[in-house]
């Protein structure tokens, strides 16, 4: 079974501030997601990467695929209070179930 | 349009009663899947159903545990009896695809 190892479990920073957050896997990944999860909500899909080395934008938020396709990193520039949640990757297992990682909560302070 | 619908949001229970969530998948969509989180385990897929059949029940935890989809528009979780290690959020999730699933806002449930 593929697990997904996110780092840091937590963070916690200034508004304005970047911060980078990881999801690595010791198994190739057919493609990975991004979710994010608001306090008392569901995760909302942010994005889909499949291509090794494939970088995705939204608008402040940058993924990136690793070459290998074994990790993935989500950067946020100048982060604001509403990027504060819990930040989870997940792959497809080879039963095409998605595997979730532990996520990464992330807060971000006035 | 609608999103996933979950209800109860909330529910506190005593152990060993029945709890029943429901869920109502967005329209069209052929996958349903019901997750469990907590702190301790994140998020744990408990089973999923393509076309209303069930297709891997593999994460239900025990017999306590079972699901059912009558129709293409609604599915339960059931659990009986419950007890305290069932407090979590159970989430209920839909697709078109098993790949981009659309998240509904969750069951907070406390089993006292």
């Amino acid at each position: 079974t593929q697990l997904l190892e996110q780092s840091p479990q937590f963070l916690s920073i200034q508004e304005g501030e970047n911060l980078t957050v990881y999801c690595n896997s010791s198994s190739v990944f057919s493609s990975l997601q991004w979710y994010r999860q608001e306090p008392g909500e569901g995760p909302v899909l942010l994005v889909t990467v499949v291509t090794g080395g494939e970088v995705k934008k939204l608008k402040r938020l940058t993924f990136q695929f690793g070459d290998a396709r074994k990790d993935s990193s989500l950067h946020i520039t100048a982060a604001q209070p509403g990027d504060t949640g819990l930040y989870l990757c997940a792959s497809s297992s080879n039963t095409g179930k998605l595997i979730f990682g532990q996520g990464t909560t992330l807060q971000v302070k006035p | 349009d609608a999103g996933v619908i979950q209800s109860p949001r909330h529910e506190v229970t005593e152990m060993g009663q029945e709890v029943t969530l429901r869920c109502k998948p967005i329209s069209g969509h052929d996958y349903l899947f019901w997750y469990r989180q907590t702190m301790m385990r994140g998020l744990e897929l408990l089973i999923y159903f393509n076309n209303n059949v069930p297709i891997d029940d593999s994460g239900m935890p025990e017999d306590r545990f079972s699901a059912k989809m009558p129709n293409a528009s609604f599915s339960t979780l059931k659990i009986q009896p419950s007890e305290p290690r069932d407090s979590a959020v159970y989430f209920c999730a839909s697709s078109l695809t098993e790949k981009t699933q659309y998240f509904g806002p969750g069951t907070r449930l406390l089993v006292l």
